[in-house]
């Protein structure tokens, strides 16, 4: 079956530590791997896309890393910002067509306090 | 900022009413879905469409039905609201490589 599971579910960390959120998946066959943010009471927003062949990703403050081998994701923050609290949502495409079937965490909840 | 746009942003209703909501974006994508989401959970696809006139179920059963008659617009209407139609709807375009999410309808049936 084709899953995506998130750890921690939750995390809270203060302002200016660094933090990894974790993805495990059992998608296949396998074509990208998104991570989104998601503030409270709006749409997600892609931070990263990252295919097979890519190990990591950065974008800003936020750094991806991807295990194709062991089907596993990570998402490091670095500094954090009160403003990075939010959902994380990790998301795996099968690349069944040109964008593929999309499968989705159910999130890592991280607040971010002073 | 993605140009997909989501109305209305809050909507508290009564049972047995009809309502629409309301999703529109301006990048010219073929694709748009409609998702349904609950708190902490993950997003279940409810309808997608791959062009005008073309209209799919997704995954998760929905009492819902949606249409596409112009690109850009892909509206969902529920005939008859029930409390268990409480969630948030989120509506997505995307082009070859990317999805791109609207900021979403939070809906309440009392």
């Amino acid at each position: 079956k084709n899953q995506v599971e998130q750890s921690p579910q939750s995390l809270i960390i203060l302002e200016g530590k660094n933090c990894t959120l974790q993805c495990n998946y059992t998608v296949s066959p396998f074509s990208n791997l998104r991570w989104y943010k998601q503030d409270t009471g709006r749409g997600p927003v892609s931070l990263t896309i990252m295919t097979f062949s890519e190990n990591t990703k950065s974008n800003g403050r936020y750094t991806a890393t991807l295990d194709a081998d062991t089907k596993q994701s990570s998402l490091h923050i670095t500094a954090s910002q009160l403003s990075d609290s939010a959902s994380y949502i990790c998301v795996v495409s099968d690349g069944g067509s040109t964008l593929g079937r999309l499968y989705f965490g159910r999130g890592t909840q991280l607040t971010v306090w002073p | 900022e993605a140009d997909i746009y989501q109305t209305p942003r809050y909507l508290v209703i009564g049972t047995g009413k009809k309502i629409t909501l309301e999703c529109s974006q301006t990048m010219g994508h073929d694709k748009m879905y409609w998702y349904q989401q609950d708190p902490g959970m993950e997003l279940h696809l409810i309808h997608y469409s791959y062009g005008v006139n073309s209209t799919e179920k997704g995954d998760l059963s929905s009492e819902s039905t949606v249409s596409r008659i112009r690109t850009e617009h892909f509206p969902l209407t529920l005939e008859s609201a029930r409390p268990s139609h409480t969630s948030q709807y989120l509506c997505a375009s995307s082009d070859h490589n990317e999805q791109f999410f609207g900021p979403g309808t939070r809906l309440t049936v009392l």
